[in-house]
């Protein structure tokens, strides 16, 4: 079964406002890996957040992550109808051998103008 | 210019024909990655390879096949037992930090269509 699973499936906003993404998933984790998707396009890194981090900035995004509750959320603040995308997480799950990423089933973000 | 390619961009497959998508990397890394992508849905991994002439089964690998004769390429080959073949195909790259997972870099895309 798919390691992460994001949260809503589909969000609509208006451009300006803030878009909160989550991811949950089920094993210890080395890092959680966010990346975004344009339609028919391939996937674009946004951020890594390793198992020892909390939180990470990049530009208007935000990522948190609490180990504890097996979680991580993706915040884009002030969004523009350009972040209008598909939003996976991806976890890399603690292991002992064998290096992969699990992908989720994504969030598609709307913004309208 | 640095970065991953894949070709075709769109790929059509008749009946009983074992078609070969192509992914090739400048980017000097180690590990490559296959991905199947369906309407609306994540990814899942068919094969991975992180070095030479090794490669491991992902989550679906049955119809599939792959080699990596050399570090920049990694071809995929569905075959004619792959019975729903029609999706999107993507290949990844990334440098290995001991047994963790660093960023993938993806290529486009192909996509795969039955005739």
């Amino acid at each position: 079964s798919q390691q992460g699973e994001e949260d809503p499936q589909a969000l609509s906003i208006q451009e300006g406002e803030n878009a909160t993404m989550n991811c949950s998933y089920k094993t210890s984790i080395n890092n959680l890996q966010w990346y975004r998707q344009n339609s028919g396009r391939g996937l674009v890194h946004l951020i890594l957040i390793r198992s020892n981090e909390r939180e990470k900035h990049s530009g208007r995004l935000r990522v948190t992550l609490d180990t504890s509750k097996k979680s991580s959320s993706l915040l884009i603040t002030a969004s523009r109808a350009a972040d209008t995308a598909s939003y996976f997480c991806a976890t890399d799950p603690f292991r002992t051998s064998g290096s992969r990423l699990t992908f989720g089933e994504g969030t598609q973000l709307t913004v309208n103008p | 210019d640095g970065g991953i390619t894949q070709s075709p961009k769109y790929l059509f497959r008749k009946e009983g024909q074992n078609v070969t998508l192509s992914c090739e990397q400048n980017l000097n890394h180690d590990a490559m990655y296959w991905y199947r992508q369906d309407p609306g849905q994540g990814l899942r991994l068919i094969y991975y390879s992180q070095i030479v002439n090794d490669f491991q089964k992902g989550d679906i690998a049955e119809g599939y096949s792959v080699s990596r004769e050399k570090k920049e390429s990694f071809p995929l080959t569905v075959t004619s037992a792959q019975k729903n073949p029609t999706a999107f195909y993507l290949c990844a790259s990334s440098t290995l930090l001991g047994k963790y997972q660093e960023t993938q870099y993806f290529g486009p895309g192909t996509r795969l269509l039955v005739l």
